[in-house]
């Protein structure tokens, strides 16, 4: 079956611009997560989702930061007045139920470089 | 705040040899440990889960947990170049749902 699938796979904004990330789970899937990951460094987390709600947003750095998941299915992570330090790997991972001892596939992030 | 810790490599070993890989955690509540693959570009694959102290054998991967260490390992056996990836040590801290929190990775190299 298909993979988590992120769109699109690169993006290069301008500082102050706005973005919107996509990201469409497998099927069935019913917890999603949003990391960001930069250069050297593992995937950090920012925000996930169970079902349609924010269960933990605990991960967002800052009121710039937002993300949607409408029908409980593909979110979309906004960033408002993007910075250059947000220029990352932003990689979205979805699992059955999000209990602890789930997988979580993840798709091929989308690279934000912010000029 | 909730740390995993790993040694950045480059970790080296020659092709066939045992790469040992080490990983140590700072919430001593923490329920679920996973190890993954992530070759260059890529997104993480998962290689492996343990929940539990002891080993986990999966072919020629075998995950070591020790809770009261707060330590977690992964050996790959019989090492081949297409092994050569970072491997991300990943913590879940709580009981329940959970988020991953991830080490930097290590980076292996496989050498023919």
């Amino acid at each position: 079956g298909a993979g988590v699938s992120q769109t699109p796979s690169n993006k290069v904004t301008e500082k102050g611009k706005y973005v919107e990330l996509r990201c469409d789970p497998i099927s069935g899937h019913t917890a999603l997560y949003w990391y960001r990951q930069s250069l050297g460094q593992g995937p950090e987390f920012l925000i996930y989702f169970q079902g349609t709600g924010a269960a933990d947003d605990s991960g967002l750095p800052n009121d710039r930061f937002f993300a949607v998941r409408p029908e409980g299915s593909v979110s979309t992570l906004k960033i408002q007045r993007t910075e250059r330090g947000d220029s990352a790997v932003y990689l979205c991972a979805s699992s059955v139920t999000g209990a602890r001892t789930d997988t979580q596939y993840f798709g091929p992030g989308t690279r934000l470089t912010v000029l | 705040q909730k740390e995993v810790e790993q040694n950045s490599g480059p970790l080296s070993v020659p092709e066939g040899a045992i790469a040992s890989l080490n990983c140590t955690y700072s919430d001593r509540g923490s329920q679920s440990f996973f190890w993954y693959r992530q070759y260059s570009g890529k997104s993480p694959e998962l290689i492996m889960s343990i929940y539990s102290n002891g080993d986990k054998e999966d072919g020629r991967f075998t995950a070591q947990l020790n809770k009261a260490s707060q330590y977690v390992s992964l050996l790959i056996r019989d090492s081949q170049p297409s092994d050569s990836a970072t491997y991300l040590c990943a913590v879940s801290p709580y009981s329940g749902n959970t988020p991953l929190v991830f080490g930097k990775g290590t980076r292996l190299s496989v050498i023919a």
